[in-house]
């Protein structure tokens, strides 16, 4: 299985800082990670597909980058609704494998 | 708009197997991968399996053959069968659609239901 690690696996920051996530994948897995985003007591949500990709609807604010084994999912200026737990996931292979998440706060 | 909602027992017995229905409205029921994702409380996510709308299966092999997914395309539901359940298990269980276009990108979840483990 691809082990997919995320640091830090939480972080505080202000209204407006730029935040960012890192994803380090086990194996060289191309481009074939995805974002999410779960706010508690909520299903995950979809962001950013194919590494780099926004969803449509998703704020420009987030934005992702990277490929191979090194991620990066940034928020350009945090927002108090951006409070939640960020998930990456691969599909370069089965089975499918989510990071450990890494929850954002507000400070 | 499509909406998933699974449904089932809240608590099972250890040894026991678990069994939860997803049922699906408002899309299309084909040419789509469907999938459960559990996650125990307080902890991340993990892909249990899929299920194609043809009855193709696959399985995440951390569930030791333990796992059995299907699909009933006349009643737009697909379902979860996991057996000689222990408290390990305990764990939100989502329902989960392929959104197609992209890589393996679940754009469309269930609610999640919770499941207990204990006797």
């Amino acid at each position: 299985d691809i082990q997919m690690t995320q640091s830090p696996s939480s972080l505080s920051a202000s209204v407006g800082d730029r935040v960012t996530i890192s994803c380090q994948a086990s194996e060289d897995i191309s481009n074939s990670l995805n974002w999410y985003q779960q706010k508690p007591g909520q299903a995950p949500k979809p962001l950013i597909h194919d590494a780099s990709n926004l969803e449509t609807g998703v704020p420009s604010r987030f934005s992702g980058s990277g490929s191979g084994t090194d991620f990066t999912f940034t928020i350009s200026s945090l927002q108090p609704e951006d409070v939640a737990t960020y998930y990456c996931q691969q599909y370069e292979n089965l089975p499918l494998t989510f990071g450990q998440g890494t929850k954002v706060e507000i400070k | 708009q499509v909406q998933m909602q699974e449904s089932g027992p809240g608590l099972v017995k250890p040894s026991e197997t678990l069994s939860l229905i997803c049922t699906v409205s408002g899309g299309s029921f084909s040419s789509h991968y469907w999938s459960w994702i559990r996650q125990p409380p307080g902890k991340g996510l993990e892909w249990l399996g899929y299920v194609y709308y043809s009855g193709n299966t696959n399985y995440n092999p951390a569930l030791r053959g333990r796992v059995t997914i299907s699909i009933d395309t006349s009643k737009n539901q697909f379902s979860l069968k996991l057996r000689s359940v222990t408290a390990a298990d305990t764990a939100v269980y989502y329902c989960a659609k392929d959104k197609g276009s992209s890589g393996w990108l679940f754009d469309y979840w269930g609610q999640g239901a919770l499941v207990t483990v204990s006797s």
